[in-house]
């Protein structure tokens, strides 16, 4: 049971313009959710986050975007750069009840130069 | 600020052996979080360590089993390896269930 689905595997992009990166999740009682990339060899790195009580924040060239009434929510990346080029998961949390994070099976963006 | 550490970076087990895996917080974080990503999946959730305590599990065996020190250090085990146990282990950590985690660089277990 795949509670946070990412189906893009895939993503590439032109330097320059905008990566825009999906995901999906079906429980409702989520209520926080969060971006994170992750190089090869590396931990997942934070990104960006957003609460449920919002539906737009934005952190320089990273803007997250929650749409709760069709339970998605995607990560802009404008302009899209080479460096940003790595698997982006998002992530979903229940603040409360028997809280833990579910991560999405990733994206991987490809920004080519 | 030293980030989140784990120990060792590579481990190699034969089936049926038992792994340990360490992973020290950010200073001040008392959550402790540990994922695995297999080969092609996504970060599976495993263990919540908060306070010393364990908060949540995940879908998997008991034969992964873990624990919080007071210095709010963790330990996962893994009995009775198994070839499908071989995935890279991060651990993260936070300062509040509520706020992001911070991961790791990650512990690659090989089992042959």
């Amino acid at each position: 049971d795949q509670q946070v689905k990412q189906n893009s595997p895939s993503l590439s992009v032109q330097e320059g313009r905008i990566s825009i990166l999906n995901c999906d999740y079906t429980n409702s009682m989520f209520d926080y959710f969060l971006w994170y990339k992750k190089y090869p060899a590396e931990g997942p790195t934070f990104l960006i986050s957003i609460s449920s009580i919002k539906d737009k924040n934005e952190d320089g060239r990273f803007t997250v975007f929650l749409n709760k009434s069709a339970k998605h929510l995607s990560l802009h990346i404008v302009p899209s750069q080479p460096g940003d080029s790595a698997v982006y998961f998002c992530a979903a949390s229940a603040t409360s009840g028997t809280y833990k994070y579910i991560f999405g099976t990733g994206t991987r963006l490809k920004v080519l130069a | 600020e030293a980030g989140v550490t784990q120990s060792p970076t590579h481990l190699i087990k034969t089936r049926g052996q038992q792994a340990t895996l360490r992973c020290s917080p950010i200073s001040g974080h008392t959550s402790v979080y540990w994922y695995q990503q297999a080969l092609g999946l996504g970060l599976q959730f495993l263990l919540w360590y908060d306070e010393g305590e364990e908060r949540n599990r995940g879908n998997f065996p008991p034969r992964f089993s873990g624990r919080q020190f007071p210095n709010y250090s963790s330990e996962l085990n893994v009995n009775a390896l198994e070839l499908e146990d071989s995935a890279l282990y991060l651990c993260a950590s936070s300062r509040d269930i509520a706020y992001e985690q911070y991961f790791g660089p990650g512990t690659r277990l090989t089992v042959t």
